[in-house]
């Protein structure tokens, strides 16, 4: 079955540091979307990023269709910062990815 | 920006009580969505519906549950008798076309004791 794959499974930063989250899906079809979610909480959209690269605050999505990958980079990391990211492929496969859980701290 | 509502935010039912949750999508999409996320798990695609119908589903679907969007109103989850293992928190979603964004509510917490 089609597959959402992230990784790191999960990151650690101080604050201030950079972190590079990556997604690799199966499908060609992307329809590429970036959420994240503190526990128990409600899903964030954070960027809707099919194809190309995005921007949004201190927020990075490059999506490569043909290689079927797409990355999050987070810019000088907050504490609040802190949750796990998810990507989600919509479209044919309505997938989430197994998420990143990061973790920030002081 | 466009906004997905989910009525009731928490439910606590008794098991083997029907269950309807609310969706209210946003005004003009066509396609509704639901999910569902056990607690600390990944989320999981339930259904999809467009046009009155629901276009897929997934094995989490259960004979037990059921959609609908009566004439433009809500779009309803029902789940009809409710399980122990329903305990989850349900979120809706809608997208203007096949393929484009997806908006997501904020969840409906239920819980069958």
């Amino acid at each position: 079955g089609q597959q959402v794959q992230q990784s790191p499974a999960s990151l650690v930063l101080q604050e201030g540091e950079n972190a590079e989250l990556q997604c690799n899906f199966s499908s060609t079809a992307t329809q590429l979307q970036w959420f994240y979610q503190r526990p128990g909480g409600s899903l964030v959209s954070l960027l809707y990023n099919p194809s190309g690269t995005k921007h949004t605050g201190r927020l990075t999505s490059t999506t490569v269709t043909k290689e079927r990958r797409s990355s999050l980079h987070i810019s000088s990391s907050q504490i609040t910062d802190s949750g796990t990211y998810f990507c989600y492929q919509g479209g044919r496969a309505l997938i989430f990815g197994t998420g990143t859980t990061v973790s920030v701290s002081p | 920006g466009p906004k997905v509502l989910q009525i009731p935010s928490h439910q606590i039912i008794d098991m083997g009580q029907m269950v309807t949750l609310n969706c209210d999508p946003v005004s003009n999409h066509l396609y509704f969505y639901w999910y569902k996320q056990i607690l600390g798990q990944q989320m999981e695609f339930l259904v999809n519906f467009y046009n009155g119908k629901v276009m897929e589903k997934s094995k989490l679907f259960k004979d037990q549950f059921s959609v609908e969007r009566p004439d433009g109103s809500y779009f309803t989850l029902k789940i009809q008798p409710t399980a122990l293992e329903d305990s989850a928190v349900y979120f809706c979603a809608s997208s203007l076309w096949w393929g484009t964004e997806v908006f997501f509510g904020k969840g409906t917490r239920l819980t069958v004791v």
